[in-house]
């Protein structure tokens, strides 16, 4: 049973240019969340996704950012025209329902570097 | 709303020598709480979690963590550690009924030959 899985694993981008980053979830699991880790610090929730749904995305900067979860493939999180500031961790977990018990199951992350 | 503090950003231990890395929360509801290690330019895995019952947990790689609700703490200890512990190490907790992880900002357990 394969784990939660990311792809790209690393993704180079010059500012001003789009960002994509795919996240499938255990088989199973129709929820999804994603998580940022800037330099040196913790993650921080970004937004939780159900299929075809967006149930939370509190933690989403209000502009460039978007995410989607759609019936078919992986969750997509979507950067527009980045900036070097966007450069982190990015990090997605999946739990079959939306139980509180769900941290176990993170992805390994992309790391996103913009220069 | 939770919130979640590791008091220490560093820990430098010398190998076989215990470690206790602190953690303390705060919430107005009932948590779960988690500890997490992150290998160099890994995701995250988890050490051990609790979620009700004994409060003393114990996890992977030798690591026990116990809850102390009256100081709203969740430490983790190692009686013994090893180089190969050398990594960054989060703190965590969900309250109840909620969905959001809350991490701490992180403790680097460095461990010296």
């Amino acid at each position: 049973n394969a784990g939660v899985m990311q792809n790209p694993r690393h993704l180079v981008r010059r500012r001003g240019q789009e960002a994509r980053l795919r996240c499938s979830p255990m088989k199973g699991h129709s929820h999804v969340y994603w998580y940022r880790q800037l330099p040196e610090e913790g993650l921080k929730f970004m937004v939780y996704l159900q299929k075809e749904n967006i149930i939370d995305e509190s933690g989403m900067p209000k502009e460039r950012f978007s995410a989607e979860f759609p019936k078919e493939g992986p969750s997509i999180l979507r950067i527009q025209q980045v900036v070097r500031g966007d450069s982190a961790a990015y990090f997605c977990a999946s739990s079959p329902t939306g139980t509180t018990v769900m941290s176990e199951y993170f992805g390994p992350g992309t790391r996103l570097t913009v220069t | 709303a939770q919130s979640v503090t590791q008091l220490d950003s560093q820990v430098p231990v010398f190998e076989e020598a215990p470690v206790e890395l602190r953690c303390n929360y705060s919430s107005s509801v009932s948590v779960y709480l988690f500890w997490y290690v992150q290998y160099p330019n890994q995701g995250l895995q988890l050490l051990l979690k609790y979620l009700s019952g004994s409060t003393l947990v114990k996890g992977i790689n030798g690591f026990e963590a116990e809850f102390n609700k009256s100081q709203t703490s969740f430490h983790l200890r190692k009686p013994s550690v090893h180089i190969s512990d050398t990594a960054e190490y989060f703190c965590a907790v969900i309250g109840t009924g909620g969905f959001k992880t809350i991490f701490g900002a992180g403790t680097r357990l460095f461990v010296k030959a």
